[in-house]
Formats: C-alpha cells, structure tokens, sequence
C-alpha cells in the first residue's frame, strides 16, 4: 500500500521541550512538505525538500527545524524556540512541482 | 488582500443538492489549480486538478476555472452527507514549489 504516514496521530509537549514529528512516504516523490494548520487560517508552509540533503525555509520556519537524509523520510522538529506550537502539522510530497498529497497529520499539544 | 479568498462556511445543504464551492485569487501567474477535501482531524485528500482554464468531471465532481475572472469553482452533484467535510483549494505557478491555500469552506450535507 503506496501512501504517506506521520507518527504519532497526537503528541503533547511540556514547555521548553523539543520533539519530533515523523513522516515518512513509499510512493518515490521527489519532494516533501511540512504545513501548520490553525482553525480560520488555512495551511501555512514550515519547510520543504525538494532532493535528499537539500531543504528550504516556507513561510513560517522560526522555531522549526527539518532534515532530508532519506528520500522517503522528512522529520520535523518542533524546538522550543517556537512559541505557540499547539497545531495540527500536516506533510505532503509530491513528484513534481504541483501536486502534493498528505499524510493523516499529526496533532500537536503544549501542555 | 490574501492571495486567495475562500469563504469559510459553513454551507448547509439538504441531500440531493448541487453544490458550489468557489475562490478569488489575485495572482495572475496561477496555472494549476486543486481542490482538496479534508474530514475533521484527518489530512486533505486530494479531489480535482486542473492546469490553466476550463472545465473538469470526475463522476459528481466538476471543477472549473476562469483565468479571466481569477475565479474557481468546485461543484458536487446529487450531494451525500459523507460530502461534509472541509473543503480547501489550492494554486500554484508552473515549476513553482509553493501551493497557496485558500483557508477552506466547511460543507454540511443534512439527510
């Protein structure tokens, strides 16, 4: 079964912790994806990675990092740098420049 | 001004309806074109894709796209309430790595 797969469906955060979100793919796509999604404000995008060992900053990257050391694996790390990190944090991929499909996505509490 | 407007809802429709979900953009350089659907808590599934303008149908689905306008539409026939759920479109420029999202309008199909 071809697909996209973040773990853990929901994770909670003690102040001043960082943790790692998970996402890995088995469909060969280039390029991977990490969005934050607020109630009323729609996807923004934290970073993406369009080859293994490359990644760019997207719109809203402080207090975020990545890493691309596989093709089918871009986990996130959300530190303690970022102030309100309570959000659903959905990963994409895609193999070309459009079309992205998502994983489950993974909830993300501080507690 | 957002790069992309969308109404957030909800939209209460009995079954059986036809359904129009529509965006305003104002990036001229937009030439594709998405729509996803997203349940509660789960991540966006990937609907229609449509490159430039026109029309497009996948069974109940037909998307549709004024370049002219800057004006898209998504349309459901005979609506079912599995139709409820979120649904976001997307844009994007040819070879450009970053899709814009509209912040989704929540669809409630009542039996």
């Amino acid at each position: 079964d071809g697909g996209i797969t973040q773990s853990p469906k929901y994770l909670f955060r003690k102040e001043g912790q960082n943790v790692t979100l998970s996402c890995e793919q088995n469909l060969n796509h280039d390029a991977m994806y990490w969005y934050r999604q607020d109630p009323g404000q729609g996807l923004r995008l934290i970073y993406y990675s369009q080859i293994v060992n490359d990644f760019q900053k997207g719109d809203i990257a402080e207090g975020y990092s990545v890493s691309r050391e596989k093709k089918e694996s871009f986990p996130l790390t959300v530190t303690s740098a970022q102030k309100n990190p309570t959000a659903f944090y959905l990963c994409a991929s895609s193999i070309d420049a459009d079309t992205q499909y998502f994983g489950p996505g993974t909830r993300l509490t501080v507690l | 001004q957002k790069e992309v407007e969308q109404d957030p809802g909800p939209l209460s429709v009995p079954e059986g309806a036809i359904v129009s979900l529509n965006c305003t953009y104002s990036n001229s350089a937009f030439q594709y074109f998405m729509w996803y659907r997203q349940y509660s808590r789960k991540g966006p599934e990937l609907l229609m894709y449509t490159y430039s303008s026109g029309n497009k149908e996948d069974g109940r689905f037909t998307a549709q796209v004024d370049k002219s306008s800057k004006y898209i539409s998504l349309f459901i026939r005979d609506s079912q309430p599995s139709d409820s759920a979120t649904y976001l479109c997307a844009m994007g420029n040819t070879g450009f790595q970053k899709l814009v999202f509209g912040t989704g309008t929540r669809l409630l199909v009542s039996p």
